[in-house]
């Protein structure tokens, strides 16, 4: 089974902190995502990446950036933390690059307050 | 830009009852891919069918059934003889083919579904 493995479940961190989201997975999968989710906004993509140091924004990359050093591994960065990105991150990953889309292989999701 | 509309906020059923979820999306691609995840109470998605937009068959799965209609740009799902497990909040997605070629999803807004003993 593919496991995605996000490396906290839980995170607070204070305004203006820089904060590292870290996800892995486990299954050589080209494609890697990261979503936010928020009540009655439903999955939001801020940015993924479909090969090693490649990225493209999604559809709410304002206040973060992203990075791909190794296949397995993509990580969220915010910059300068704001109560607004208090949420719940989602990481994902796919097999396929530039292919036919596969189904999207969620990890348990890393619920960040930022106070 | 591609768009998934899930109207139902929230639906309460009591268990053994049918429950359909609806999605209807929009899209200018020819080729496209819709999914339904289930997120239980738990937190994790789980993926739970994909469909090509060349085959318009429905598909049944256990309980689990979804009718795929192009004509209406609709992918419902329905639960038949709904188990108090099935609480979750159910998303409907759509891939999207991106400027740069790569392709991702576009969700709904998800509908919270609670089954009632």
């Amino acid at each position: 089974d593919v496991k995605v493995t996000q490396s906290s479940r839980y995170l607070v961190k204070r305004t203006g902190e820089k904060v590292f989201l870290e996800c892995v997975q486990d299954m050589d999968h080209e494609n890697m995502f990261w979503y936010r989710q928020d009540p009655g906004l439903g999955l939001r993509l801020i940015y993924f990446s479909y090969d090693v140091k490649m990225k493209e924004k999604g559809d709410i990359p304002e206040g973060y950036s992203v990075s791909r050093e190794k296949k397995e591994r993509f990580s969220l960065i915010l910059e300068s933390a704001s109560t607004n990105q208090t949420s719940m991150y989602l990481c994902a990953s796919s097999q396929g690059q530039g292919a036919p889309y596969r189904s999207l292989h969620f990890g348990n999701g890393t619920r960040l307050t930022v106070t | 830009a591609q768009k998934v509309t899930q109207a139902q906020t929230e639906i309460s059923v009591v268990e053994k009852e049918d429950v359909t979820l609806d999605c209807v999306y929009e899209t200018r691609d020819t080729t496209y891919y819709l999914f339904w995840y289930k997120q239980p109470p738990s937190g994790e998605l789980v993926f739970l069918i994909r469909r090509n937009s060349f085959d318009e068959q429905n598909e049944i799965s256990g309980r689990y059934s979804w009718n795929f209609q192009k004509s209406t740009s609709s992918f419902n799902f329905t639960i038949t003889a709904s188990q108090v497990v099935d609480s979750a909040v159910y998303f409907c997605a759509l891939s999207e083919l991106t400027q740069g070629g790569s392709e991702k999803l576009v969700f709904g807004k998800g509908t919270k579904l609670t089954v009632n003993p």
